[in-house]
């Protein structure tokens, strides 16, 4: 069974340029998760959706980071304006749902992002 | 809001050795899930044990185990026979039953030695 794909794996930018990332969760998951770890800190969610609906993004700095699932499959996240504190790995988690029995998340390889 | 601590930034060990790492948290919930996460430096993710709050049995994996104490709010782990390969920054985390996010503790980085 493949795993949840990330892409790319690093990227450096300068600060106020735009980045995206792409997240392709296991088949059939319904639930995808965006997380945040700066280092030294654990993950942080920044973003739940539940198929194609948002279900949690009360963490999500909603004035530069915007996420969207198109058709409840592939997920990407994007920072636009980015600044020098949003340098971070950028993980993304899938589940086959939230429900006792379907709640385990597993996680992508992350997206090292440096923003300089 | 529920939080994670883990007070051990590092812990070190040698191979073939029993560690125990500790987790504390802070909850108003009665139920909930507990994880122990393992994140070597390819970055990606394992999920080592889970623990349902209303087992009052300890969940056990191979080599791992935990001592979850209710009461306490306490979620330790406990490598037996540590491996090389078990080094890696291992996070703690909770989720409520009526919630989806994992809220992660800051993590312990194991070093095992030969």
């Amino acid at each position: 069974e493949a795993g949840v794909a990330q892409s790319p794996r690093y990227k450096i930018i300068e600060k106020r340029q735009s980045v995206a990332f792409w997240c392709n969760p296991i088949s059939g998951h319904a639930t995808l998760y965006w997380y945040q770890q700066i280092l030294g800190q654990g993950p942080k969610l920044l973003i739940q959706f539940q198929n194609n609906g948002v279900v949690d993004d009360s963490q999500l700095p909603k004035d530069r980071f915007s996420a969207e699932r198109l058709k409840g499959v592939d997920s990407t996240l994007k920072i636009q304006p980015a600044k020098l504190e949003d340098s971070a790995v950028y993980l993304c988690a899938s589940s086959l749902g939230v429900r006792q029995g379907a709640y385990e998340q597993y996680f992508g390889p992350g997206t090292r992002l440096t923003v300089t | 809001a529920q939080t994670v601590t883990q007070s051990q930034p590092e812990m070190s060990v040698q191979e073939a050795e029993t560690v125990t790492l500790s987790c504390t948290y802070d909850t108003s919930e009665s139920d909930y899930y507990l994880f122990w996460y393992k994140q070597p430096p390819s970055r990606q993710m394992i999920l080592v044990i889970r623990q349902e709050a209303y087992k009052q049995q300890n969940a056990t994996e191979n080599r791992f185990s935990v001592n979850f104490q209710k009461a306490a709010k306490s979620f330790s782990l406990k490598i037996s026979d540590s491996q090389l390969g078990d080094a890696a920054m291992y996070f703690c985390a909770y989720r409520a039953i009526s919630g989806y996010a994992l809220n992660f503790g800051k993590g312990t980085s194991l070093l095992v030695t030969p």
